[in-house]
């Protein structure tokens, strides 16, 4: 069985502060790696989908990074705002159609 | 921006009860899925289906589950006697066949809950 992990569970930070968490997946299984922001009632938006090894990817203020030898990738959120706060969700592609999808990580963000 | 719906947002029924959830995948996409969230769980795989077939399905996805695409639009599960831990949010899923990399669209839910 496939185990995705993500940590912290849960984050609560003031705004403007910035914040890092971390998904950790089987480095032999990997092909993709993508990450999903979710907010309540909302559709699970996509972010970034990561291939490559050393692959970092921005958009605004947010940022990944991957590691694949070792089986890691880190979600960066740069100078946080409320309308970041969503639950951030890492699934791990194999090549296979299905996403293997971690414990997610909720982020509060307070004005 | 075009985006997957789903219908209804809520569902509840009783325990025994059939139920079918409700999808429309982006209009352009070849592979769809469904996925479910048990509360304070990961969100899992249940099947994916393609050139209406299903080309992959998780052990859940048991004979009390089926899928259909009855009109080239919409995409629709089957819970044919619905159990308690049936309860969970479901999610349609769809992606394009250009992308090499799996990028699947995720509609908003279903909530189902059984009573």
């Amino acid at each position: 069985i496939l185990n995705v992990e993500q940590s912290p569970q849960s984050l609560h930070v003031q705004e403007g502060d910035s914040t890092n968490f971390t998904c950790s997946f089987p480095s032999s299984n990997f092909y993709a790696l993508h990450w999903y922001r979710w907010e309540t009632a909302k559709s699970p938006e996509a972010l970034f989908v990561m291939t490559l090894n050393g692959d970092e990817k921005k958009k605004g203020r947010i940022s990944a990074t991957l590691n694949t030898k070792e089986g890691y990738s880190y979600l960066y959120i740069k100078g946080s705002q409320p309308e970041d706060s969503a639950t951030y969700l890492c699934a791990l592609n194999t090549g296979f159609q299905k996403l293997v999808f971690g414990t997610g990580t909720r982020l509060l963000v307070s004005p | 921006e075009p985006e997957v719906t789903q219908t209804p947002s809520h569902q509840v029924t009783q325990m025994g009860q059939e139920v079918i959830l409700r999808c429309v995948p982006i209009s352009n996409h070849l592979y769809f899925y469904w996925y479910r969230q048990i509360l304070g769980q990961k969100v899992e795989f249940l099947v994916s289906f393609y050139n209406n077939e299903i080309s992959e399905k998780s052990e859940i996805f048991d004979d009390q589950f089926s899928v259909e695409r009855p009109d080239g639009s919409n995409f629709t599960l089957k819970i044919r006697s619905t159990k308690l831990e049936d309860s969970a949010m479901y999610f349609c899923a769809s992606r394009s066949g250009a992308t090499s990399y799996n990028e699947q669209f995720f509609g908003p839910g279903t909530r189902l809950t059984v009573l």
